[in-house]
């Protein structure tokens, strides 16, 4: 069986700080995980994936996750946040050997000007 | 490239009465193809999905069915619809491979009377 945990309902950060959107994950096998960001009344957009290989993905919009297999994580991350990446974001994992995704519950983002 | 339509956008409609949604993919051939339902702007449940014409597979028993009569086009069905089909439904389509993200359409915004 496969889930993701996105442990905060909400994130709140000024613009031009640091963004942080945390997520965990459990899988049987080798995960493969991904970040969609959704706009109010839009369908999701993919950001990123990660795969193998390198811990740290870069993907869309300036945006960034790091892959922690000792702690079962994959963050999200962006240096410097805009007001326009106010947003729900959703964590994703699919084990290896589904093609099913299984999504986290979301997490609020909302960066004050 | 690839896009994925959805519509209508926003439908009303009285209990009892029959659905049908429609999704069509552009761009790529063969897709997987899913139906999910998001309550309350927050958590996505995967309904149905298909990795071929004709080929369905539920996941959540329920008022609600799925046809792929083309290999780029997915259904969404109700003969009768109760109160608690409310919700926003969203189309995505994948590559095969597990590895592949989803990519979803703008969803339709459906409200029981």
């Amino acid at each position: 069986a496969q889930s993701v945990a996105q442990p905060e309902d909400q994130v709140n950060v000024a613009e031009g700080n640091p963004l942080t959107v945390k997520c965990t994950y459990s899988v049987s096998g080798n995960p493969y995980l991904f970040w969609y960001v959704q706009y109010p009344n839009r369908g999701l957009q993919f950001l990123l994936k990660y795969i193998t290989g390198d811990n740290l993905v870069k993907g869309s919009y300036g945006f960034e996750a790091e892959f922690n297999k000792s702690q079962t994580s994959f963050h999200l991350k962006k240096p410097s946040a805009l007001v326009s990446d106010s947003a729900l974001y959703f964590c994703a994992v699919r084990d290896g050997g589904d093609y099913k995704l299984s999504f986290g519950a979301g997490t609020t983002v909302t960066v004050r000007a | 490239s690839q896009t994925i339509h959805q519509w209508p956008a926003t439908l009303v409609q009285p209990v009892g009465s029959p659905l049908s949604l429609e999704c069509t993919v552009e761009g790529t051939s063969n897709p997987n193809l899913y139906w999910y339902r998001q309550a309350a702007g927050r958590g996505l449940q995967l309904l149905f999905y298909s990795v071929g014409i004709g080929q369905i597979s539920s996941e959540v028993p329920q008022n609600l069915s799925a046809s792929r009569p083309q290999d780029r086009q997915f259904i969404l069905s109700s003969k009768k619809l109760l109160l608690s089909d409310s919700g926003f439904y969203l189309c995505a389509w994948s590559t095969q491979g597990a590895n592949q993200p989803q990519h979803f359409g703008d969803g339709t915004r459906l409200s029981i009377l």
